[in-house]
């Protein structure tokens, strides 16, 4: 399983982009690359997956480079309420059913 | 989208008592279900791995004496807390595969375990 290291946690204002990047240096093959959000007492929230280039739906981006070694979490003009606890996770995205580790997650804080 | 249920989402129980937890995959079948941990300010832990119609594979260090778990059908898996102790308080949380379009994990909202 690939290990992923995040900065512990950042800091915003709202209408800014955030972005939070992921080191996955031994991503293997076959893994794909999900982003999850999780707010207190709650569990983790799907944002975005990918596998390489670049990933966009509703709430954010996904930038992976060509060696897929790192991934970028791109969040346009945050809230306060994207205020949480955002998770890089390495591995078969969901389909196969393999075990999901998570890292520590990066806390964001986003202020007025 | 994809629900997964989890019930109940908070309870307090005695010291010595067993409490149960279920997950449920509202519209989806999930043939493989998670269970984690998490303590204040911490990431999750994975605790276990459930397959339905099997044992469960559990992690390291996690007991399975204590921790019992059931994946009696394709929506339903349960995780049982035995002989609770104060130290077993916790935020327990399950997800499964299958759902999202076959991307990601869905994930329960999670049950917060007190022991007193």
């Amino acid at each position: 399983l690939a290990k992923t290291t995040q900065p512990i946690s950042m800091d915003s204002y709202e209408g800014q982009e955030v972005n939070i990047t992921c080191s996955h240096n031994n991503i293997a093959t076959n893994d794909y690359i999900t982003w999850y959000q999780q707010f207190p007492s709650q569990g983790p929230r799907f944002i975005i997956q990918g596998y390489k280039t670049k990933v966009t739906n509703e709430v954010a981006s996904l930038f992976i480079p060509a060696d897929r070694k790192s991934s970028t979490l791109s969040l346009p003009r945050v809230s306060l309420s994207d205020t949480a606890v955002y998770y890089c996770l390495v591995g078969d995205g969901g389909t196969g059913g393999f075990k999901t580790i998570f890292g520590a997650g990066t806390r964001l804080f986003v202020k007025a | 989208g994809a629900v997964v249920s989890q019930h109940p989402s908070w309870v307090i129980c005695k010291s010595g008592t067993s409490v149960k937890i279920e997950c449920r995959s509202l519209d989806f079948q999930a043939t493989t279900m998670f269970w984690y941990r998490q303590f204040p300010k911490q990431s999750l832990m994975l605790m276990a791995t459930s397959n339905e119609g099997s044992k469960a594979t559990y992690e390291q260090g996690v007991e399975k004496d204590k921790f019992l778990i059931n994946h009696a059908s394709l929506t339903l898996s349960t995780l049982t807390v035995t002989s609770a102790h104060p130290e077993d308080s916790s935020f327990y949380i399950c997800s499964a595969s299958g759902g999202q379009e076959l991307y990601g994990y869905t994930f329960g909202s999670g049950t917060r375990l007190t022991v007193v």
